[in-house]
């Protein structure tokens, strides 16, 4: 089954600092993307990021950068520079077929709390 | 403007009753998706639909139905054999593999 892991309940971080969130993902597709997601406290979802798994280039939107390690499975995504409008929950999701399936399903993570301290 | 709507915002039923809470959008995406949202838990997917009059179950399906008669539309019930259903309902679409998902505003149901 696909799974997306973020092992980082709440993370904090000072303003003006770079951040690293975690994400490893699992699934037995060959072809899949993943993507992080924002959510502030007002609760809707802002898409900040977009990885193809045949990608080779690590992913870049601003301030945003994902860090692709194939092999290891794992998708992290770094934040220069934060802001304090930087906190947030960050949601790390991946959109793959499941084993013996043929429609795509959209899986996301647990998420990460972040804080940005002034 | 293009968009994904849900509505309402907010929703309080009374406890046995079955509820149905809508989701439309004007993006022409195929791909359309129903999560539930509770603290501590991030998004669990509990239907979704690629193309018209298909649809599959999620992680947590059960206590919930869908319908996708039209492109456009893709409400979903929450029945009264879902045992917790109080929760935030994000409701997404996504037009090919590789791109975003866009979402709603969502919807807070309360049980009570």
């Amino acid at each position: 089954a696909q799974k997306i892991t973020q092992t980082q309940p709440g993370m904090f971080v000072q303003e003006k600092e770079a951040v690293t969130l975690d994400c490893t993902y699992d699934t037995s597709d060959q072809s899949y993307g993943l993507f992080w997601y924002k959510q502030p406290s007002s609760g809707e979802m802002i898409f900040l990021i977009y990885q193809g798994s045949y990608d080779e280039q690590n992913a870049t939107e601003g301030r945003y950068s994902l860090n692709f390690q194939k092999a290891r499975k794992s998708a992290n995504l770094v934040i220069s520079a934060s802001q304090l409008g930087d906190s947030a929950m960050y949601f790390c999701a991946m959109r793959a077929v499941e084993s013996g399936g043929s429609n795509y399903k959209l899986t996301f993570g647990k998420g990460t709390l972040l804080t940005v301290n002034p | 403007d293009g968009g994904i709507t849900q509505s309402p915002k907010y929703l309080f039923r009374k406890e046995g009753q079955n509820v149905t809470l809508s989701c439309e959008q004007n993006l022409n995406h195929d791909a359309m998706y129903w999560y539930r949202q509770d603290p501590g838990q991030g998004l669990r997917l509990i239907y979704y639909s690629q193309i018209v009059n298909d649809f599959q179950k999620g992680d947590i399906a059960e206590g919930y139905s869908v319908s996708r008669e039209k492109k456009e539309s893709f409400p979903l019930t929450v029945t009264s054999a879902q045992k917790n259903p109080t929760a935030f309902y994000l409701c997404a679409s996504s037009m090919y593999v590789n791109t975003e998902a866009f979402f709603g505003q969502g919807t807070r149901l309360t049980v009570v």
